[in-house]
């Protein structure tokens, strides 16, 4: 099991609410990045955190952003919600750098209804 | 477009079957293609590939790359009922961005 922890594991919301997923990322790793599953697809990639920093962003639209607290640990923030963004919502932390890899969070299924 | 592609997308095997998995990648400043075991929601690292040609192996499971073919596979020997899980592929762009397949499901019966 990673050191990776996300909260809250399970959510409902209604469409046209706001959302706020947390993570605690690994001991010593200073990059959150977050990811988007739908049921049956590969993780898709919302952006990345670095340093209290966006250090790159996906193909999703700015209703959907995020925050990088001093102690690395992270928010993703969702407004608006509509049906689509019912999915798993994955935090991976890491060490800064060009080869190293990703430990994944368990995850917040997000519902929205 | 950047993609990642697996196959096949499912597979059933029995106990003590041996098992490739295969992954194809077209990703701009490739930097390295990386192996996930998914068995319920947090994707489980296995490898890092980063060099053409070099097998990294851990227990019955290995994985080559081939930057010829944009390629990689992953074998699994022996296979076991706890090898039951969603395998994921991922390239790398850069420092950040990770680009995934949609995953290989196996499912190995008893």
């Amino acid at each position: 099991e990673t050191g990776v922890t996300q909260s809250p594991t399970h959510l409902i919301k209604t469409r046209g609410q706001q959302v706020t997923l947390r993570c605690s990322s690994q001991s010593g790793h200073n990059t959150v990045s977050w990811y988007q599953q739908a049921l049956g697809q590969g993780p898709q990639f919302i952006f990345q955190y670095y340093r209290e920093e966006e250090n790159g962003r996906g193909n999703f639209p700015p209703r959907f952003s995020g925050l990088q607290f001093p102690n690395y640990s992270s928010e993703l923030n969702v407004n608006a919600l509509e049906l689509d963004d019912s999915a798993l919502y994955l935090c991976a932390s890491s060490l800064e750098g060009q080869y190293t890899e990703a430990f994944f969070g368990q995850g917040t299924r997000l519902t929205v209804v | 477009e950047d993609k990642v592609v697996q196959s096949p997308l499912s597979l059933v095997v029995h106990e003590g079957d041996t098992v490739t998995l295969n992954c194809s990648y077209e990703v701009t400043n490739f930097r390295s293609l990386l192996w996930y075991k998914q068995e319920k929601k947090a994707p489980t690292f296995l490898f890092m590939l980063t060099s053409s040609g070099i097998e990294k192996k851990s227990g019955r499971l290995s994985s080559i790359l081939d930057k010829k073919e944009l390629s990689s596979i992953l074998n699994i020997t022996a296979t076991q009922t706890g090898d039951s899980a969603i395998y994921l592929c991922a390239g790398t762009s850069g420092t950040y961005k990770y680009i995934f397949g949609t995953g290989t499901r196996l499912k190995v019966l008893a």
